[in-house]
């Protein structure tokens, strides 16, 4: 079945350093892929998405590109500010698995991000 | 404002008991799902309905079950509750699965 693996947490940073969190897949077919983040006592946004092989999501200074030959999904930032702690969530969703689980989001665990001033 | 609402927002209820937590959305989405979130463990399907009259199991559905009468309206039950059901459980919805919306969540506690 499909699958997605973050890279451990936490990850702690300083205000203005370089974000890199690591999101790799397994899927049956030609998935869709989310980053999605969850402030402390909210709901989950999404962040930024990408439908198809070498597009790139961006959002709010936050960038991903989707990499079929490497089954990948990172996200980055170039310079992150203390706002950005949050929880951040890697997922996928597959439009046609079958018919039996039509567009069902896959999530990753999850990393939990600080950054202090 | 477009989008779903869920409740109760929180509650604490005692183990054996039977709750329904409930989820409307207002978009006219077809596919709709109930995620619950763990520490450590991310977002895992417990139940899903691709359109108004069929449901299907995720990942973890035991001891929850579903219904969808109509579009606006997917409820998730608790038939007997325990204490592993303790969680943060979130409504979705879909229309063609490229964007997803998420309820705010219920926030259970079983004692």
């Amino acid at each position: 079945g499909d699958s997605v693996t973050q890279m451990e947490g936490p990850v702690t940073l300083s205000e203005e350093a370089f974000l890199t969190i690591n999101c790799t897949y397994t899927a049956t077919g030609y998935p869709s892929l989310f980053w999605y983040v969850q402030y402390p006592g909210e709901g989950l946004q999404l962040l930024l998405k990408a439908t198809k092989a070498d597009d790139k999501g961006s959002n709010k200074g936050f960038e991903a590109t989707y990499r079929k030959e490497t089954t990948s999904f990172h996200l980055e930032k170039g310079s992150v500010q203390v706002s950005d702690s949050a929880v951040y969530f890697c997922a996928l969703s597959e439009i046609n698995a079958g018919g039996t689980s039509y567009g069902k989001l896959t999530f990753g665990q999850g990393t939990i991000l600080t950054v202090h001033p | 404002i477009a989008g779903i609402t869920q409740a109760p927002t929180s509650q604490i209820l005692a183990a054996g008991r039977r709750m329904t937590l409930r989820c409307t959305q207002d978009m006219r989405h077809n596919a709709m799902y109930w995620y619950r979130q763990d520490l450590g463990l991310g977002l895992r399907l417990i139940h899903y309905s691709n359109t108004a009259g069929t449901t299907g199991k995720g990942e973890v559905p035991d001891g929850y079950s579903v219904s969808r009468a109509n579009t606006d309206d997917f409820p998730l039950t608790l038939a007997s509750a325990v204490p592993s059901q303790t969680s943060v459980y979130f409504c979705a919805s879909t229309d063609r699965g490229y964007g997803y919306t998420f309820g705010s969540g219920t926030r259970l506690t079983v004692v």
